[in-house]
Parts: structure tokens; C-alpha cells; sequence
């Protein structure tokens, strides 16, 4: 595997379900990020990771609850999740944080939720 | 706050340029980046400007940074079928040191045979 993956690609879930979306990157990086991208809405960050420590957290609703193991695995834990909550869930990381270090992203999971 | 914007859609023919236009708010981003992502992928990025240059090329590709009216724009020669895309302006404005970007809605950049 190279680059950034993401499991799984597509999720079906109901609002009392509980599910976990799972982001690996084979790049050696040390930062990873969580975005949401719905329809007609430009892209929200979601969480930050640098070295495993979460740095930033969009205010985002505590039914997402993000984990970094270590720095080559982040997961995205849901609950209790809404209809609202449908999009496409993308993974990135870079080497650093710093501005001008490229975001390698993802091919997504898209979450329906019902 | 921060805001990028674009237009939604633009639609060439092959062969022409495009030109694909993104304004931002921030003064303070230091880094503005152009991002493409097809059909079923995630986001690659492009190319991306120093906020201390005006232009920058790179083969098909021309940025043109106007820092003063926070216009950004990115030019793509010789447009071809497989450029078709949806295009995204970003900016890490204030937050240089966080990796947080701030995404337009992304232009939808249609090629026509």
C-alpha cells in the first residue's frame, strides 16, 4: 500500500449505530488530519494530529470521536450520528504542520447515514 | 472570520485556457494553494504560492497572486478532457503553524470534447 488509504470506502449506518472509519498512511508523516466534505459546502477541517497529540479540534460535536494510536494511523469513532452528518469523510496527513508542507489525502469513506 | 470563495462552475472547450478564480479574506495567509480532486478521489494537490510571489508557473499551470485585492487565480493552458475536475482554493491564513487550511466550495471545471 502507498499514499494515504481509508476504510472502508463506503458506510451505511443508522443513528443508534456505532461505527469507526479507519485512515493509514504509508509516508512517514508526522501530522493527520480529519475533514468533512458535503454537498455544496467547501471542505471542514475536523482534527489535528501531530505526533499522536490531538493539536486542533474544529468544534466538532462529541458523537465524532477521533483517535491517533500512533502517527501512521488515525480512526474516526461515530455514535448516536445524524442524517446531517452524510458526507464524504477524508484523511490527510503531511510531514509537518507547518504552512507549505503538501496534505496527502485520501480517497474518502462516504457515510450515508439513515 | 476566514472565507475563500469561488465560482461553482466554469466550462471550456479542449484546448483552450481556463481560468479558475478564488478570493480569500485573510491578509495574513502566507501560503495559498490550488487543489484538484476527480471523481471519487481525494484531493491532489496542484501547486501552491508563497504569499510574498505574484505568479508562479509550472508546465500548464500559472498562479497569479494579487495580494492586494486577495485574488488568487490559476490558469491552465491547453485545457485537456482529463482536466475535468472540481478545483479548490485553500488558504492557512492565521494558522501557519497548525496545518489548518481553509477550503472554498471548489469549481467545477468542465472540458468539452
Amino acid at each position: 500500500e502507498t499514499g494515504v488509504t481509508q476504510t472502508p470506502r463506503h458506510l451505511v449506518m443508522g443513528m443508534t449505530n456505532k461505527k469507526s472509519l479507519k485512515c493509514e498512511q504509508h509516508l512517514g508523516h508526522n501530522a493527520m488530519y480529519w475533514y468533512k466534505q458535503s454537498a455544496k459546502k467547501p471542505l471542514e477541517l475536523m482534527f489535528v494530529y501531530n505526533f499522536k497529540e490531538q493539536t486542533e479540534n474544529n468544534s466538532v460535536p462529541s458523537r465524532f470521536s477521533p483517535e491517533c494510536p500512533n502517527s501512521s494511523h488515525l480512526f474516526l469513532h461515530l455514535h448516536t450520528l445524524q442524517p446531517e452528518d452524510s458526507a464524504l469523510y477524508l484523511c490527510a496527513s503531511s510531514q509537518d504542520r507547518t504552512g507549505g508542507d503538501e496534505q496527502f489525502f485520501g480517497p474518502g469513506t462516504r457515510l450515508t447515514v439513515l | 472570520g476566514e472565507d475563500v470563495e469561488q465560482s461553482l462552475f466554469l466550462s471550456v472547450r479542449e484546448g483552450d485556457s481556463s481560468v479558475i478564480n478564488c478570493t480569500y479574506t485573510d491578509s495574513s495567509s502566507t501560503y495559498l494553494y490550488w487543489y484538484k480532486q476527480e471523481p471519487g478521489a481525494g484531493l491532489q494537490l496542484l501547486t501552491y504560492i508563497f504569499s510574498n510571489m505574484d505568479m508562479k508557473q509550472d508546465q500548464r499551470l500559472t498562479v497569479l497572486l494579487n495580494k492586494k485585492d486577495k485574488h488568487l487565480s490559476l490558469r491552465i493552458a491547453d485545457t485537456q478532457t482529463g482536466d475535468s475536475a472540481i478545483y479548490f482554493c485553500a488558504e492557512n491564513g492565521a494558522f501557519s503553524n497548525t496545518g489548518k487550511l481553509i477550503f472554498g466550495q471548489g469549481t467545477t471545471l468542465q472540458v468539452k470534447p
